[in-house]
């Protein structure tokens, strides 16, 4: 069964401050993973995926996060934080073998940057 | 380009009541996937359709059901909702033919049930 971990409810970071969003994943096989962003009462918005080739993905908004298949994580990074990176973050995981299935969600980290 | 549109934004319903969201996928994809997110949680899947047949289904009951149309936009409906249904139901589309089946979110429908 797949699965992923956000072991984080909360990150508090200054802005300025780089950040990280922590996520490991459970799945059999070779992963498709996915960092996704809420703002509240949005719906969520597509950050970054790794797929394959290079494990440092660069995504939107200057994030971007290392895929490491030993550790099994998909950490969120980046550099500089900034008050409007305030949101919720999700990583999500599809094995990469199983069709057109359904993403499997962490429970969400709740990212604050303080001014 | 329309990225993915649902409707209503919110609805207020009762205990034992019927309601029926809609979701427009992004031009282009053929793939919808409905997923529930109570407050305070990941979202969860509940079922896809592709070529208007429910393709996969998530752990929900039966109350939950839904229907694609061959504009591939669908339609997501809860029968005898009870105060739990409460959550906000997010429309994803996709691409079959995409390799990483990458999914596209609407903003979604916040369902109260009183």
């Amino acid at each position: 069964a797949q699965s992923v971990a956000q072991p984080e409810d909360q990150v508090n970071v200054a802005e300025g401050n780089p950040l990280t969003v922590k996520c490991t994943y459970s799945v059999s096989g070779n992963p498709y993973l996915f960092w996704y962003v809420q703002y509240p009462n949005r719906g969520l918005q597509f950050l970054l995926k790794y797929i394959t080739g290079d494990n440092l993905v660069k995504g939107s908004y200057g994030f971007e996060a290392e895929f490491n298949k030993s550790q099994t994580s998909f950490h969120l990074k980046k550099p500089s934080a900034l008050v409007s990176d305030s949101a919720l973050y999700f990583c999500a995981v599809r094995y990469r073998f199983s069709g057109n299935t359904p993403l499997v969600f962490g429970k969400g980290t709740r990212l604050s940057v303080i001014a | 380009d329309a990225g993915v549109t649902q409707s209503p934004t919110h609805l207020i319903k009762t205990r034992g009541q019927q309601v029926t969201l809609r979701c427009s996928p992004k031009s282009g994809h053929d793939t919808v996937s409905w997923y529930q997110q109570a407050l305070g949680q990941g979202p969860q899947f509940i079922f896809q359709y592709y070529e208007e047949e429910e393709r996969q289904r998530g752990n929900f009951p039966d109350r939950f059901s839904g229907h694609q149309f061959p504009n591939y936009s669908s339609e997501l409906n809860v029968n005898a909702l009870l105060l739990g249904d409460s959550a906000l139901y997010l429309c994803a589309s996709s691409f079959t033919g995409a390799a990483s089946y990458e999914q596209y979110f609407g903003p979604g429908t916040r369902l109260t049930v009183t």
